[in-house]
């Protein structure tokens, strides 16, 4: 399968402070989504971007979110001011073609303290 | 609102037998996928479904498609150890391409020697 990495794996941080999560897609895809995963939930969407715009986000994906793709290859999800159920498992995902199937990075774990 | 539910959430089965697990969703959907997840780690992709009908096998799982009943399973054929996994399915929106995944609540299989 393509690979798509994430970093950090890892994250751990105090409630109230800001964190970014990066996503490197295979290179010359457009589409961009951003998932999470509260231990042992189901898999959750929080938004989609598509020619450096937001094309969908959910509910989950209030004000303290962000997205950008900063420098056309790594993709950002920024959460400016954590909060305990921030905690979670984070996943990019990003699919070849616009009709490919979407494929997931490994994920960042997100602890929030 | 799309809703994809699974059942059985939790399934424990013997090495050697066969099971199925559903998965129904509320609204028609052009394309159904299968993941897997092992514990602490990502999605893995395992089919995509496109078409009524559709019938995709790999190893011993097998899955299919009835989108008039819109209903999926994933059959499971004389189970091994390795199999043992959180199997989620996912729907993709009516719109063909880019479009956000609601996932289901996820099947835990665990196959006991």
């Amino acid at each position: 399968e393509p690979e798509v990495t994430q970093t950090p794996s890892h994250q751990v941080t105090q409630m109230g402070q800001e964190v970014i999560l990066r996503c490197v897609p295979i290179s010359n895809h457009l589409y961009f989504y951003w998932y999470r995963q509260i231990l042992g939930q189901k898999v959750e969407f929080l938004v989609s971007f598509y020619n450096n715009e937001i094309s969908e986000k959910s509910e989950i994906f209030d004000d303290q979110f962000s997205v950008e793709r900063p420098d056309g290859s790594n993709f950002t999800l920024k959460i400016r001011s954590t909060k305990l159920e921030d905690s979670a498992m984070y996943f990019c995902a990003s699919p070849r073609t616009v009709t490919d199937t979407q494929y997931f990075g490994p994920g960042t774990r997100l602890t929030v303290l | 609102e799309l809703k994809v539910e699974q059942n059985p959430l939790f399934l424990s089965m013997q090495e050697g037998k066969n099971y199925t697990i559903y998965c129904n969703y509320s609204t028609t959907s052009d394309r159904l996928y299968w993941y897997r997840q092992d514990p602490g780690k990502s999605l893995e992709s395992l089919f995509v479904l496109l078409s009524n009908g559709a019938v995709k096998q790999e190893g011993r799982l097998m899955a299919s498609l009835d989108t008039k009943a819109r209903l999926s399973t994933l059959h499971i054929t004389a189970a091994v150890h390795d199999l043992s996994a959180t199997y989620f399915c996912a729907v993709e929106g009516k719109n063909f391409g880019n479009e956000k995944l609601t996932f289901g609540t996820g099947t835990r299989l665990t196959i006991i020697p």
